[in-house]
């Protein structure tokens, strides 16, 4: 069975600082991939990263990092330089690549992230 | 281009009527996902539509619930006889592929409430 836990209900950053989510799955699937979503509270939910499972070096995009450490089945996301309009929920989520699940996305229970000046 | 698209964005119906979410993904995109989103239970898979093939359904909470792609585009979800635990939010995604390694595009979600 595939799982996805995110231990942080909540998490306070200051701006300017850099904050991580934590993110631990579990998959007996060798291929996978992982995706952190945003969703502010407008209720859209924004693609932010991935990290396939057999990727070497961990994904960059922009402020956004993805802590990938496979033996520790951890996916955590690096915001740096935070700011205010970071404030939002992140989801962590997994897709794996064979067997009747495939194709759909299993989520975390999300972490509320907010932003102080 | 345009992304996912979902109407209505909020339904409000009485308990026991039937009502129908409809989602339009992104041209081209083969896969389709339908999940909820509420309070107590997080994000929910709901069912799944890949080219041809037939659905995925498993995440389907009970038969009052079913949905339908035409043509490999638009979907309808319908609710039948809604329920008070049916009030969440509706999401509707695409992809490109089935495939892990293809993000998932979101629409802006439908908001059911069921007096």
């Amino acid at each position: 069975a595939q799982k996805i836990t995110q231990t942080q209900p909540g998490m306070f950053v200051q701006e300017k600082e850099a904050v991580t989510l934590d993110c631990t799955y579990d998959t007996s699937d060798p291929s996978y991939g992982l995706f952190w979503y945003k969703q502010p509270s407008s209720g859209e939910m924004i693609f932010l990263i991935y990290q396939g499972s057999y990727d070497q070096q961990n994904a960059t995009e922009g402020r956004y990092s993805l802590n990938f450490q496979k033996a520790r089945k951890s996916a955590n996301l690096v915001i740096s330089a935070s700011q205010l309009g970071d404030s939002a929920m992140y989801f962590c989520a997994m897709r794996v690549a064979r067997g009747s699940t495939l194709g759909r996305l299993y989520f975390g229970r999300g972490t509320q992230l907010t932003v102080w000046p | 281009g345009a992304g996912v698209s979902q109407s209505p964005s909020n339904k409000v119906t009485e308990k026991g009527k039937d009502v129908e979410l409809r989602c339009d993904p992104i041209s081209g995109h083969t896969a389709l996902y339908w999940y909820r989103q509420s309070l107590g239970q997080g994000l929910e898979f709901l069912i799944y539509f890949q080219g041809n093939s037939a659905p995925d359904k498993s995440g389907l909470p009970s038969d009052r619930f079913s949905a339908e792609r035409t043509g490999g585009s638009v979907s309808t979800l319908t609710i039948q006889r809604t329920q008070q635990e049916d009030s969440a939010v509706y999401l509707c995604a695409s992809s490109s592929t089935s495939g892990a390694h293809n993000e998932q595009f979101f629409g802006p979600g439908t908001r059911l409430t069921v007096l």
